[in-house]
């Protein structure tokens, strides 16, 4: 039972344009949600999180939105950059230590 | 710079040998540590809960007798595949909850393993 699911495996933006990379949940239990970005052969590097009781937190190029009634969170980038190509994993838990980790969308800027 | 560190970052070894990984908070102490694994193009799969002191939880399908964890101080938790099999080449990654200073879940740099 996948509990958090990324169902786009790629996607390609042009540079300066907005990234959306999408993840659903299915357990309602879960309260703090967690973008990482990640290059291959490397650990994840973490990116934003969110917790239950928002429904957006920004930082920088970077914002996440929340979605409870849809189980459903978002992560915009803008605008995108060429070093932003990477796979991005959303992540999900009950509290901020035992994750449960999307497949994975693989980001691709164009220049 | 980094604050959670494995080593090695990368291994070779023969079937049938065991391999341990390290896993080290350098900035903070952990009293829970995460292993997990990670297939090609797949996501994380946490394998199992590292807690110092006592014996790790491990995940569902995951074997305890193959996949030693020890935590025995509050910055190094240790993997160790045992008698390893080429099924067992992977990449695996830890993780470390700083819950005094930042309450934030920090990754090392992964072990790429290789079994022949």
């Amino acid at each position: 039972d996948q509990q958090v699911k990324q169902n786009s495996p790629s996607l390609s933006v042009q540079e300066g344009r907005i990234s959306i990379l999408n993840c659903d949940y299915t357990n309602s239990m879960f309260d703090y949600f967690l973008w990482y970005k990640k290059y291959p052969a490397e650990g994840p590097t973490f990116l934003i999180s969110i917790s239950s009781i928002k429904d957006k937190n920004e930082d920088g190029r970077f914002t996440v939105f929340l979605n409870k009634s849809a189980k459903h969170l978002s992560l915009h980038i803008v605008p995108s950059q060429p070093g932003d190509s990477a796979v991005y994993f959303c992540a999900a838990g009950q509290g901020a230590q035992k994750l449960v980790f999307g497949q994975g969308t693989r980001l691709t800027i164009n220049p | 710079g980094a604050v959670v560190s494995q080593h090695p970052s990368r291994v070779i070894c023969k079937s049938g040998t065991s391999v341990k990984i390290e896993c080290r908070s350098l900035d903070f102490q952990a009293t829970t540590m995460f292993w997990y694994r990670q297939f090609p193009k797949q996501s994380l799969m946490l394998m199992a809960t590292s807690n110092e002191g006592s014996k790790a939880t491990y995940e569902q399908g995951v074997e305890k007798d193959k996949f030693l964890i020890n935590h025995a101080s509050l910055t190094l938790s240790t993997l160790t595949v045992t008698s390893a099999h080429p099924e067992d080449s992977s990449f695996y990654i830890c993780s470390a909850f700083d819950r005094i200073n930042t309450g934030e879940l920090f990754f090392g740099e992964g072990s790429r393993l290789t079994v022949l």
